[in-house]
């Protein structure tokens, strides 16, 4: 689903530089999130933003923090990379209303993240 | 607090037998489950989700709330159906919490 983009798809960096993820999405959603997945461990949620004065923090925020630019921005920064944040990044978005529930969730194609 | 529990991280069947991903949760409140499947080189997606009761290309999945599971079976299991597969529970703050992922394998 091309509505929800993520920028870049692959980043190679060295531990404790300063990495932003970026996402986008055109879908109109008001909620978006991001997510890690590990290997084994599935997908977790870091943050999560149900419009753009609101932002939560999930089940694993801690060496990360987020932004909410506009109502289609998300981005998610790394302030000091460390190697156990290597992992593959999702952003999702997820709609109010309508016959749909707010559980459905639409992914971006994922950030493959590799801290040396 | 909610969990999902998905035992198996790698299922393997021949094309043709039937298959079966556990799915076990646990939530104090009104669940909704969801399935939510990975092919390889596309992004996740929505498989079904079990308000809606429907099958999504073969797959049906029941919500058994006296034994807290939300098992995704298919009758025949074809090639293309190799995939990730990832069991979900929405809770009441707009959330989704995700089971560890199943990798389906369907050999020829």
């Amino acid at each position: 689903d091309a509505d929800v983009t993520q920028t870049p798809r692959n980043r190679i960096t060295k531990t404790g530089k300063r990495i932003m993820l970026e996402c986008s999405q055109t879908k109109g959603h008001d909620r978006m999130y991001w997510y890690r997945q590990d290997p084994g461990l599935g997908l977790r949620l870091i943050y999560y933003s149900f419009d753009v004065k609101d932002i939560n923090k999930g089940e694993i925020s801690d060496g990360y923090s987020v932004s909410r630019q506009a109502q289609a921005k998300f981005s998610l920064s790394l302030e000091s990379a460390i190697p156990n944040q290597t992992a593959l990044y999702f952003c999702a978005t997820a709609g109010t209303g309508g016959h749909k529930s707010t559980y459905e969730q639409y992914f971006g194609p994922g950030t493959r993240l590799t801290v040396t | 607090a909610q969990r999902v529990t998905q035992p198996e991280k790698l299922l393997s069947v021949f094309k043709g037998a039937p298959v079966e991903l556990k799915c076990n949760y646990s939530y104090s409140g009104s669940p909704e489950l969801f399935w939510y499947v990975q092919y390889s080189r596309q992004r996740l997606q929505l498989l079904l989700r079990h308000i809606s009761r429907e099958s999504i290309k073969g797959f049906t999945a029941d919500l058994n709330k006296g034994e807290t599971s939300f098992h995704l079976k298919k009758p025949f299991a074809q090639e293309e159906d190799s995939a990730m597969y990832y069991c979900a529970l929405g809770t009441s703050y707009g959330k989704l919490t995700f089971g560890q992922g199943t990798i389906l394998t369907v050999h020829p």
